[in-house]
């Protein structure tokens, strides 16, 4: 089955700059990468997305890159502020509208203002 | 975007004793639903896929008489912990995929405390 693997388990980071978080996956059929914040006692929230066609996408201070070949996506947030922090999550599918998902262990992030 | 609703958010019980815990899909229909487990600081382990009017598809290792799962309607599913113990105290949460969009929405989830 699918491995996703993400790095690194702890980010700090001062307000304003920037973090980048990394995952791999191992299933080269997976094609659909989400990624999830999740604020302590809440579910997970998507925050974006990518599809295995699309290199790279943004949202306005959120950016994801795919790299199919090497099978790894990153998420990057600029100018980072402290609501920002929050435990983020990848994940890696096959797709379809019922998927299963393989979830990252999870990058815990701290803004420091 | 699509809402799923879960409930209770947080319950305590006693050892010995089960506890239901409902997922809904409100503005969209589910047929299937996906139940998973969280520890802290842990990655959320997939347990079952709920399918309705079927049965449940449970990982390796749960134990499917011990996690009831019912999927009786295309907007609710409810995951039933039976004769809990300590150890099955975990953050529990569902997710439901949007028809025709790859998407999965998630619960607020439910910490689950055995005492």
């Amino acid at each position: 089955g699918e491995n996703v693997e993400q790095h690194p388990s702890t980010l700090s980071v001062q307000e304003g700059d920037s973090a980048v978080i990394k995952c791999t996956y191992s299933d080269s059929a997976s094609n659909y990468f989400p990624w999830y914040k999740q604020e302590l006692g809440k579910g997970p929230q998507l925050i974006i997305d990518i599809r295995s066609n699309v290199g790279e996408k943004k949202d306005q201070r959120i950016a994801v890159t795919l790299n199919k070949t090497a099978k790894h996506f990153s998420l990057h947030i600029t100018e980072t502020q402290p609501e920002d922090s929050a435990v983020y999550f990848c994940a890696a599918s096959l797709g379809g509208w019922v998927n299963q998902f393989y979830f990252g262990t999870g990058t815990s992030l701290t803004v420091i203002p | 975007g699509a809402v799923v609703s879960q409930h209770p958010s947080w319950v305590i019980c006693k050892s010995g004793t089960s506890v239901k815990i409902e997922c809904r899909s409100l503005d969209f229909q589910a047929t299937t639903m996906f139940w998973y487990r969280q520890f802290p600081k842990q990655s959320l382990m997939l347990m079952a896929t709920s399918n309705e009017g079927s049965k449940a598809t449970y990982e390796q290792g749960v134990e499917k008489d011990k996690f009831l799962i019912n999927h009786a309607s295309l907007t609710l599913s409810t995951l039933t912990v039976t004769s809990a113990h300590p150890e099955d105290s975990s953050f529990y949460i569902c997710s439901a995929p949007q028809p025709l969009n790859t998407e999965a929405f998630f619960g607020q989830g439910t910490r689950l405390t055995v005492v």
